[in-house]
């Protein structure tokens, strides 16, 4: 149903490295930059990765993106209980013209 | 610091309309390099953009196709703030929204506000 596909779950334990895949197509992802939310329960989603691979100030260094094509990736390395909450990525669509987002992937730390 | 705090109502009759407002504090609503944006997500729908306005030396503004008949998006310089009104509403329009200050990456987010259609 949403635009971007993204596997509904992740689970790792603290320490492990987990990756998140993000699948789009030539309109969106293709085309533009991705960015990646994560969401603590009952909060507003708040910015983790821009312009593909760029970490906003305060976020640590163990979380990376990537994208190739028509599909991106979040690492999360060095897995803590803390980084348990729901991951989106985004990215603006050109056909559409909006944006368009990941339908979540909720983290599990095991 | 950006700061977005949205309000109004959380509950709306079906076939209403729903208008909620998002307070900017930190930039300016006439910003040439901002675009302020309308964001919902419900279980059922996810994170689902609904529309912007932003001001290029004029306003412009842009809807989802999902909400382009109901939606209207209009700034507020006055206040420093932008709005949005969602006509004809039913209870699909459930869900929580999000106000977001683009472009490029919505980097800012209102606190959001639960509403629910229903009679």
């Amino acid at each position: 149903q949403s635009v971007l596909t993204q596997p509904p779950s992740a689970s790792g334990t603290p320490g492990q490295r987990v990756t998140i895949s993000c699948s789009g197509s030539s309109s969106n992802i293709g085309r533009d930059n991705v960015n990646w939310y994560q969401q603590l329960p009952e909060t507003a989603p708040k910015l983790l990765i821009y312009s593909n691979n760029q970490r906003p100030s305060g976020v640590p260094d163990r979380f990376s993106g990537s994208k190739s094509g028509t599909s991106a990736s979040l690492a999360i390395s060095g897995l803590q209980s803390e980084d348990e909450a729901d991951y989106y990525c985004s990215a603006w669509d050109g056909s559409l013209n909006g944006w368009v987002f990941g339908g979540g992937t909720k983290l599990t730390v095991l | 610091q950006v700061q977005l705090q949205q309000s109004g109502p959380g509950l709306v009759k079906p076939s209403q309309t729903l208008s909620l407002t998002c307070a900017i504090s930190g930039d300016s609503v006439s910003s040439n390099s901002a675009t302020w944006n309308w964001i919902r997500q419900s279980p059922s729908r996810g994170l689902e953009w609904l529309g912007r306005t932003y001001y290029r030396s004029k306003w412009y503004n842009g809807y989802a196709v999902s909400v382009k008949s109901r939606i209207t998006i209009n700034p507020d310089t006055s206040k420093n703030q932008f709005s949005l009104q969602l006509n004809s509403v039913t209870p699909e329009d459930t869900a929580v929204y999000y106000c977001a200050r683009g472009p490029g990456t919505l980097n800012y987010w209102g606190q959001g506000t639960l509403v629910t259609v229903s009679s």
